[in-house]
């Protein structure tokens, strides 16, 4: 099994203000997934991260918003930018069990977010 | 995009009892997965179920898989304090994005 873990756990922010995110897994993965979900809600997808090229994003997601890093197999960073208390979140990061479609995956234990 | 749709959106109940929730999806799958978070931490994977089986057990887990209705349900048999949790259905849209369900918030009481 991986194990993912994520920094910082939680954070408390100013609206205007950004916040990365890591996520560091402890074998190497081709992809990463980063997931939003708002209080109460389900996950929502927001980008795909493959080392050695560009996130993939999804619709309503956008690279301005929400920049991604890859810089190797193991590690991944997410930027909340400009955050308004609308990006008040849990933000997860997520891998694939063995890569294969269908597959399940795992997940990081997640950054809470409370935007001020 | 689309997400699946679980019902009942809460459910209490007494230790001991069984819990059931289900999942309904529009899409054409080639599997299942439900998933388990504890109070707004990560996701656990609980179990999969394919396309071709109808029935799977793991543990006091029981998932169905009606593929004609587009529907699955999880069954906890036994429920414990440690089975409060929410409970989330997943499948697979497209080649590789995961998509969630609604979930269910489970609350086992003493």
């Amino acid at each position: 099994s991986a194990v993912i873990s994520q920094k910082p756990s939680r954070d408390i922010c100013q609206r205007g203000t950004s916040l990365t995110i890591q996520c560091q897994v402890d074998s190497q993965v081709t992809m990463m997934f980063w997931y939003r979900q708002q209080p109460g809600q389900s996950l929502t997808l927001i980008a795909t991260a493959n080392q050695g090229s560009e996130a993939t994003y999804e619709s309503g997601f956008v690279i301005d918003k929400f920049p991604i890093s890859r810089p190797n197999l193991t590690f991944s960073t997410l930027t909340v930018s400009n955050m308004s208390p609308e990006d008040s979140s849990i933000y997860l990061c997520s891998v694939p069990r063995t890569g294969g479609v269908g597959e399940t995956q795992y997940f990081g234990p997640g950054t809470r977010l409370l935007v001020l | 995009s689309q997400q699946g749709e679980e019902d009942p959106q809460a459910l209490s109940i007494q230790e001991g009892e069984n819990a059931t929730m289900n999942c309904s999806y529009k899409t054409s799958i080639n599997n299942l997965q439900w998933y388990r978070q504890n109070s707004g931490r990560g996701l656990v994977h609980l179990i999969l179920i394919r396309s071709n089986e109808r029935e799977k057990h793991s543990g006091r887990l029981r998932v169905t898989l009606d593929t004609s209705k587009k529907s699955s349900s999880l069954l906890i048999t036994a429920s414990r304090a440690a089975d409060t949790a929410s409970y989330f259905c997943a499948f697979r849209e497209g080649a590789q994005k995961l998509v969630f369900g609604q979930g269910t918030r489970l609350t086992i009481n003493p």
